[in-house]
């Protein structure tokens, strides 16, 4: 059964900075792209950042452009999200996701989900 | 980038009734490159529907992707209680970004 489980969400204070993991199990994780999909609270889901199996390709969305870097180990079987000059409108869930096998333009089907975890951008 | 633009906003209908979702493109979507995920409160985003019109493993088959180009639905047949949730469009096909579309909310009338 796939599984993804992310960890490293909590209260930062605008100009902050945090790190988020993801780390993957039952499937073989050096084969897949993974994407970071957030979701401000009551509102709807915004693609943030992809990364291809053997971090060739690396995505952002123009909202967090210089400011967030995605990265993975597949020796251990995970994908992180160091988010830099944190502001109010990075508040949201932070969804890990797997990049499935049909891709266009470097983009893939989301085919498994995390279950998030909640960044909080407040002074 | 393509916009996605999904209608209507929220839906209301009674369980058995059949709901209809669609999602318009600002461009084509190649490939038909096209997803529908299901979001319920509190849980992450399930993928039901994938290349327009596959259903993912596990989903019903009351689950049904039609369309090409730019315009696709989503049909649900004989709602189920478990059905009334938020659901996403998202498209694949093209450059970065991916986009999704706004949601429809479907709840119980």
């Amino acid at each position: 059964e796939v599984q993804l489980v992310e960890s490293g969400g909590g209260l930062v204070k605008p100009g902050g900075s945090l790190r988020l993991a993801c780390v993957a199990s039952g499937f073989t994780f050096s084969d897949y792209s993974m994407n970071w999909v957030r979701q401000a609270p009551g509102k709807g889901l915004e693609w943030v950042s992809a990364i291809s199996s053997r971090s060739s390709y690396i995505y952002y969305a123009d909202s967090v452009k210089g400011r967030f870097t995605i990265s993975r180990d597949n020796a251990r079987n995970s994908l992180h999200l160091q988010m830099n000059s944190l502001r109010a409108e990075d508040a949201a869930f932070y969804y890990c996701a797997r990049g499935g096998p049909y891709c266009g333009g470097g983009m893939c089907l989301l085919d498994h989900w995390g279950q998030g975890t909640l960044v909080t951008v407040s002074s | 980038e393509i916009v996605l633009t999904q209608s209507p906003g929220t839906l209301s209908l009674s369980p058995g009734e059949g709901a209809t979702l669609s999602c318009r493109a600002s461009q084509n979507i190649i490939v038909n490159y096209l997803a529908w995920y299901q979001q319920k409160p509190g849980q992450a985003p399930r993928l039901l529907i994938y290349n327009a019109f596959s259903r993912a493993t596990g989903i019903p088959d009351r689950f049904s992707g039609s369309g090409s180009g730019t315009d696709f639905t989503l049909t649900i047949s004989r709602l189920e209680p478990e059905d009334f949730a938020v659901y996403y469009c998202q498209q694949y096909g093209s450059s970065p970004p991916i986009t999704f579309g706004q949601g429809t909310r479907l709840e119980i009338k």
